[in-house]
Order: structure tokens, then C-alpha cells, then sequence
């Protein structure tokens, strides 16, 4: 079946660079990605999210790209620090389908 | 601003008990509201979603039942808890004017049920 997933199931990264974290897809429907970030304990918090219309998108210190052509989605977080440190994932789905989980990235920042 | 509430933080109970856990939404009026499942290093199941009192939608068959009482109320329980029922219970909105079902869901701080 078609699923989300994860090039890399854990990332360290040092306090100030940049982190990447990458998401692969197979569906090749999907319109909608979204990224949250998961402290341990608590509930999902919504980062960023991008259309299939779209190839980036910025927010604050994040930016998200889409490659729909390789079927990838990568969130890049500048200048990392230890508040970044959690579990990240991806989602997708395609038209009114529910969205699709990935099963994580743990980022931790090295101070 | 809109918040999400979610009780229990945490639960331990016995195979077999009952089983409430509710969700209120604050700030915002008929949201699409959402249970999910997490289960340890994995991701996130949904479990029931409701776009109205009344009204919900079951996306995997189990031992569990949702129901939606009030606009802003979202209730998941069972009547009898097996072991496999134990996780991490992620209640969820999201705002209906804004894009298509299922996109920006808000997630609140979770239920960790143990059943023993």
C-alpha cells in the first residue's frame, strides 16, 4: 500500500547550523503535506504545511520544499537550537482522504 | 484565540473497565473534530472524526466509539478495555472554512492510557 516515510530516523545536529529532515511519499495523489513537531509528552504541533501547487514555502526559521517529481518533501529548520529538539513528522494525503503519518524524525540539537 | 482541552493527561485502568476520555474545543465555532492513536515509535492512527453533532465517521473497526454531544465536545470511549487499547490518545481540530477535510489539524496534549 501506499505510506509515508522517513529517509532518516534519527538526526543530530549542533546548537546554530541547520537541520534537515526528509520525508519520502509513494502516493502519487497527494496534494497536501503538512509537518508537526512532537515534544515527548505532548500533542503535535503544527509547523508548516504546503500544497502540491507549490515547490517552498518559509515560515518562521522553517522552510519547506516539495519535489513532487522524486516524491519527496524535506523541512529545513535555520540555525537550530535546543528548543528544536523533538520528534518531527510528516503527513499527506490526497483529496478529501484522511492525512497519512510518517513515523518520525527525533532531531536532537547538540548544544 | 482558540485552545483545545484534554483529559485525562494520564490513565492507568484494568482490562476490561470502561473508558471516557473528553476533548473540548474553545474559541471557534463547528470545528471538524478528530481521535487519533499514537503507539509507541510509531505514527499517528486516526481513529473516529466528526464534522458535526451527531456526526461521526469510524476510520478503523475496534473496541472503541466516539460520540459528539455538543458542537465543541468530542467524547471517545469504550466499554470494555483490552491491552491492545494502551496509548498515547490524541484529540484534534481544525477550523472547516480553512482548505479541505483533514488539512491543519490542531492537535491537544494527549491521554497515555495503560491498560493493565
Amino acid at each position: 500500500g501506499e505510506s509515508v516515510g522517513l529517509h532518516l530516523p534519527t538526526l543530530s545536529v549542533q546548537e546554530g547550523d541547520n537541520s534537515i529532515i526528509n520525508c519520502a511519499y509513494s502516493n502519487s495523489a497527494s496534494d497536501y503535506f503538512i509537518w508537526y513537531k512532537q515534544e515527548s509528552g505532548k500533542g503535535p504541533q503544527f509547523i508548516i504545511d504546503i500544497r502540491s501547487n507549490m515547490d517552498k514555502r518559509q515560515g518562521q526559521r522553517v522552510t519547506v520544499l516539495l519535489n513532487k517529481t522524486v516524491k519527496h518533501l524535506s523541512l529545513q529548520i535555520a540555525a537550530t537550537q535546543p528548543g528544536d529538539s523533538a520528534v518531527y513528522f510528516c503527513a499527506e494525503k490526497g483529496g478529501n482522504t484522511p492525512l497519512v503519518f510518517g513515523k518520525g524524525t527525533r532531531l536532537s540539537v547538540i548544544a | 484565540s482558540q485552545t483545545i482541552h484534554q483529559w485525562p493527561a494520564t490513565l492507568v485502568q484494568p482490562v476490561g473497565s470502561p473508558l471516557s476520555l473528553e476533548c473540548t474545543v474553545e474559541g471557534t465555532s463547528n470545528p471538524n473534530l478528530y481521535w487519533y492513536r499514537q503507539a509507541a515509535g510509531r505514527g499517528l492512527q486516526l481513529l473516529f472524526y466528526s464534522v458535526g453533532i451527531g456526526q461521526i465517521s469510524s476510520e478503523v473497526p475496534q473496541n472503541l466509539s466516539a460520540s459528539r454531544p455538543q458542537d465543541r465536545q468530542f467524547i471517545l470511549s469504550s466499554k470494555k478495555l483490552l491491552l491492545s487499547d494502551s496509548g498515547f490518545y490524541l484529540c484534534a481540530w481544525r477550523e472547516p472554512s480553512t482548505g479541505q477535510l483533514h488539512e491543519k489539524l490542531f492537535f491537544g496534549s494527549g491521554t497515555q492510557l495503560s491498560v493493565l
